[in-house]
């Protein structure tokens, strides 16, 4: 089955730098990318999205990008904000079926 | 619309016993998909439900199963549980089952198992 990998566990940022997230891939008939933001006690919700037909997908603060030679996609967030604190999660899917396969998480802290 | 609804939120059970969860998805939604977070293990898929037909089954014991409903609405199972089984359960939902649109979370349902 599909393995995603990400990296690294924990980012620690200070408030107005950018923060990165990588992610891999094992899977090449993956097609879809979702990254979700899971605030302490709350549920997952979809930050941004890219489907393999696109390299680059931008939502004002927010962007990722996919390397589908490399089978990578990152997740881009600038001028971060004490609110993005939370963990992220990159997930994979492939046509056809909603069954998502996660990352593992990575713990982003901003510090004003 | 209203989202994503799961019941109960919380819930406290004892190792044998099972459990029932439920999950309401979005108006108009028809595939729901159910998953279990763990600190350890992280977000992993149990199973997708379309159209009242479990597509998809992750990897997990025969003791988790699920069903969907005619109203969309799904309920999962685990029987004979074990500690290892205390997690969130997290079920979403999607207008289809195509695989490249959003899926919408519930809140959860947090089961510990004593």
């Amino acid at each position: 089955g599909e393995n995603v990998e990400q990296h690294p566990s924990t980012l620690s940022v200070q408030e107005g730098d950018s923060a990165v997230i990588k992610c891999t891939y094992s899977d090449s008939a993956s097609n879809y990318f979702p990254w979700y933001k899971q605030e302490l006690g709350k549920r997952p919700q979809l930050i941004i999205d890219i489907r393999s037909n696109v390299g680059e997908k931008k939502d004002q603060r927010i962007a990722v990008t996919l390397n589908k030679t490399a089978k990578h996609f990152s997740l881009h967030i600038t001028e971060t904000q004490p609110e993005d604190s939370a963990v992220y999660f990159c997930a994979a899917s492939k046509a056809g079926n909603n069954r998502l396969s996660f990352g593992k998480g990575n713990q982003v802290v901003v510090i004003p | 619309k209203a989202g994503v609804t799961q019941t109960p939120r919380y819930l406290i059970k004892t190792r044998g016993q099972q459990v029932t969860l439920s999950c309401s998805p979005i108006s108009g939604h028809r595939s729901v998909s159910w998953y279990q977070q763990t600190p350890g293990q992280g977000l992993q898929f149990l199973f997708e439900y379309f159209s009242e037909t479990q597509r998809n089954k992750g990897n997990f014991p025969g003791r988790f199963s699920g069903r969907q409903f005619s109203n969309s609405r799904s309920e999962m199972n685990v029987s004979t549980l074990e500690l290892g089984d205390s997690a969130l359960y997290l079920c979403a939902s999607s207008p289809t089952p195509r695989g490249d649109n959003e899926q919408f979370f519930g809140p959860g349902t947090r089961l510990t198992v004593l």
